[in-house]
């Protein structure tokens, strides 16, 4: 079982819509989750960090954490064609441990 | 301007050189990593350094070796012994547990 588990998509939404992105990990001692995006041939670049359960809100992104069910989600509100990238998810296990990365959900949203 | 800089964005070398990737960061992070990237395959650690003149492998080191003589400095060699260095490669820095990537320099190996 891999650590870090990733749809790899394509998901495809249409503009205006919700697009859900799920992430899963094996170890229940992780601590820290994270979202990356990645635009075709760029660099991944931090979107949101979660730590304890529930959701949190930052602007159209809400992540959601559920650690008894070993699940982290992204939802993107009111998806725009820009949103249109690979999304990672990244499980860190303690303070100050490496990141383990999923593979990535390339998510399209269409206009 | 702060940031985390890598160069050049493009490299391309021969089958049998070494060459040194840069990646150098002015934000007083004290963690610094590198990564490969290859198509499907998600990022994997090479190498970190979270103090000054120490290091450790990741889960894929063989082939590669790094230096940290400068906090804002933690360049990586790509050795002729790495059996498959054509990739995207990606620094990263560290700061209140949250992780940073550098624009990354894509390699060919010919």
């Amino acid at each position: 079982q891999k650590e870090v588990e990733q749809n790899s998509g394509p998901l495809s939404v249409p503009e205006g819509a919700i697009a859900s992105l799920n992430c899963t990990y094996s170890d229940r001692v992780s601590q820290s989750f994270f979202w990356y995006r990645q635009y075709s041939g760029k660099s991944p670049e931090l979107i949101m960090s979660i730590y304890s359960n529930g959701d949190k809100e930052d602007g159209r992104f809400t992540a959601q954490l559920n650690k008894a069910s070993q699940y982290v989600s992204l939802l993107i509100r009111d998806s725009q064609p820009s949103d249109s990238a690979t999304y990672l998810c990244a499980v860190r296990l303690r303070q100050g441990g490496k990141l383990i990365f999923g593979q990535g959900t390339e998510l399209s949203v269409k206009p | 301007d702060g940031g985390i800089t890598q160069s050049p964005k493009y490299l391309f070398r021969k089958e049998g050189q070494n060459v040194t990737l840069s990646c150098e960061q002015n934000l007083n992070h004290d963690a610094m990593y590198w990564y490969r990237q290859d198509p499907g395959q998600g990022l994997r650690l090479i190498y970190y350094s979270q103090i000054v003149n120490d290091f450790q492998k990741g889960d894929i080191a063989e082939g590669y070796s790094v230096s940290r003589e400068k906090k804002e400095s933690f360049p990586l060699t790509v050795t002729s012994a790495q059996k498959n260095p054509t990739a995207f490669y990606l620094c990263a820095s560290n700061f209140n547990d949250e992780q940073y990537f550098g624009p990354g320099t894509r390699l060919t190996v010919t």
